[in-house]
């Protein structure tokens, strides 16, 4: 079936270091791909998104690009804050799905020292 | 613009009482609804769905239930907590149909079993 592997945390950096949380999945067909940021004590919020191979999505410095030849989502973002500490997931959606479930990478936490 | 609730924000119970948490969803009309639980520290798991009004699909066996008496609203149910109920417990919805939505998650109830 359909999964994704995140890199495992945490990842621990100092302030304007540069970050990249790997994220690879296995899917049939074409799978839509997400990343979602949760701030301590609160839900899930979207941060990127991608629907088709080479989309790059982009949100608030962070930029992750669809790569279906290497299956992968990585995020990626120049210069790190502090308020930028969270727990970041990678998701798909199948293609063909039309219950919209969302299989979710285990997380990986973002410590970001000043 | 679409929005979610969900309520109470936290709430302690002893072993063996009932549960009741509520989600809603404004903007929207025939939404796919979503719980998870999300254990301290680790990922989400998707407990229920459903495409409509009165279609609940269960992905775990497990002491919970979900009901969805109206088309955006969707209850999460216990008659008798465990203590490994506690957790933290999200709501979520996506538009229907297939295509490429995203899943949007409310602010989540913390629960914590006595």
């Amino acid at each position: 079936g359909d999964s994704v592997t995140q890199m495992e945390g945490p990842v621990t950096l100092s302030e304007e270091a540069f970050l990249t949380i790997n994220c690879t999945y296995t899917a049939t067909g074409y799978p839509s791909l997400f990343w979602y940021v949760q701030y301590p004590g609160e839900g899930l919020q979207l941060l990127l998104k991608a629907t088709k191979a080479d989309d790059k999505g982009s949100n608030k410095g962070f930029e992750a690009t669809y790569r279906k030849e290497t299956t992968s989502f990585h995020l990626e973002k120049g210069s790190v804050q502090v308020s930028d500490s969270a727990v970041y997931f990678c998701a798909l959606r199948s293609g063909s799905s039309n219950t919209g479930k969302l299989i979710f990478g285990q997380g990986t936490t973002l410590q970001v020292k000043p | 613009s679409q929005t979610i609730h969900q309520w109470p924000a936290t709430l302690v119970q002893p072993v063996g009482s009932p549960l009741s948490l509520e989600c809603t969803v404004e903007g929207t009309s025939n939404p796919n609804l979503y719980w998870y639980r999300q254990a301290a520290g680790r990922g989400l798991q998707l407990l229920f769905y459903s495409v409509g009004i009165g279609q609940i699909s269960s992905e775990v066996p497990q002491n919970l239930s979900a009901s969805r008496p109206q088309d955006r609203q969707f209850i999460l149910s216990s008659k008798k907590l465990l203590l490994s109920d506690s957790g933290f417990y999200l709501c979520a919805w996506s538009g229907s149909g297939q295509g490429n939505q995203p899943q949007h998650f409310g602010d989540g109830t913390r629960l914590s079993i006595l």
